[in-house]
């Protein structure tokens, strides 16, 4: 069975860092692309990164320069950096699956969302 | 960047009846659009592909149609369950993946 488990979400200041994790089972991260997408409170969904089965990434122009994907690959896990935290950067992050090895893909699993609040 | 538009932003429909929620790209997608289901406090839930194949476990009420620019997603006979936002996404031309801004299919 498909399975994604977000964690690492939390009240931080602006400014700050967390550090996302994906936790995968049933699949292995390394052969397919892996997305965050975020939603912030009361709006829709946003992508906002990538990370490619050969190691490729893409940001959104919102985040790019301060957030970093990444993946363990021994630990079936993929990582979302997210330094110089601003306000509007609070949402629920999903990591997402991509259905097909193609990045012409819809995203067939998600996990259930990590909160991230950015206030003072 | 490809812009998806959906209309309406808001759908009061009986149960029991026909919901038709559309979706336009501002380029041609090809038939690169996908619509997701998203419940209240749950995670998106992928219901169509590639314009118009069903994802798996999904209902054959559920069906989606078009081509380029304009798609829709039927629901046929409303369920309970079914009321819901609706977001279309494109994955033609990418980065970035757009998605449009969601249609809230309420019950009437």
């Amino acid at each position: 069975e498909v399975q994604l488990v977000e964690s690492g979400g939390g009240l931080i200041q602006p400014g700050g860092s967390l550090r996302l994790s994906c936790v995968a089972s049933g699949f292995t991260v390394s052969r397919s692309h892996m997305s965050w997408v975020r939603q912030a409170p009361g709006k829709g969904l946003e992508w906002v990164s990538v990370i490619y089965s050969g190691g490729i990434t893409y940001y959104a122009d919102s985040v790019r320069g301060r957030f970093s994907i990444s993946r363990d690959n021994s630990k079936n896990t993929v990582f979302f950096q997210m330094n110089s935290l601003r306000a509007e950067d609070t949402a629920v992050y999903f990591c997402a699956r991509g259905q097909g090895v193609s990045g012409s893909s819809a995203f067939d699993y998600w996990g259930q969302g990590t909160l991230v609040t950015v206030s003072s | 960047e490809i812009v998806m538009t959906q209309s309406p932003a808001t759908l009061s429909v009986s149960p029991g009846e026909r919901a038709t929620l559309s979706c336009r790209a501002s380029q041609s997608v090809s038939n690169n659009l996908a619509w997701y289901q998203q419940k209240p406090g749950q995670a998106p839930r992928l219901l169509i592909y590639g314009a118009s194949t069903r994802a798996t476990g999904i209902p054959p009420r559920f069906s989606g149609s078009g081509s380029g620019t304009e798609f829709t997603l039927t629901i046929s006979s409303l369920q309970s369950e079914d009321f819901a936002v609706y977001y279309c996404q494109q994955y033609n031309k990418w980065p970035p993946y757009t998605f449009g801004q969601g249609t809230k299919l309420e019950i009437k």
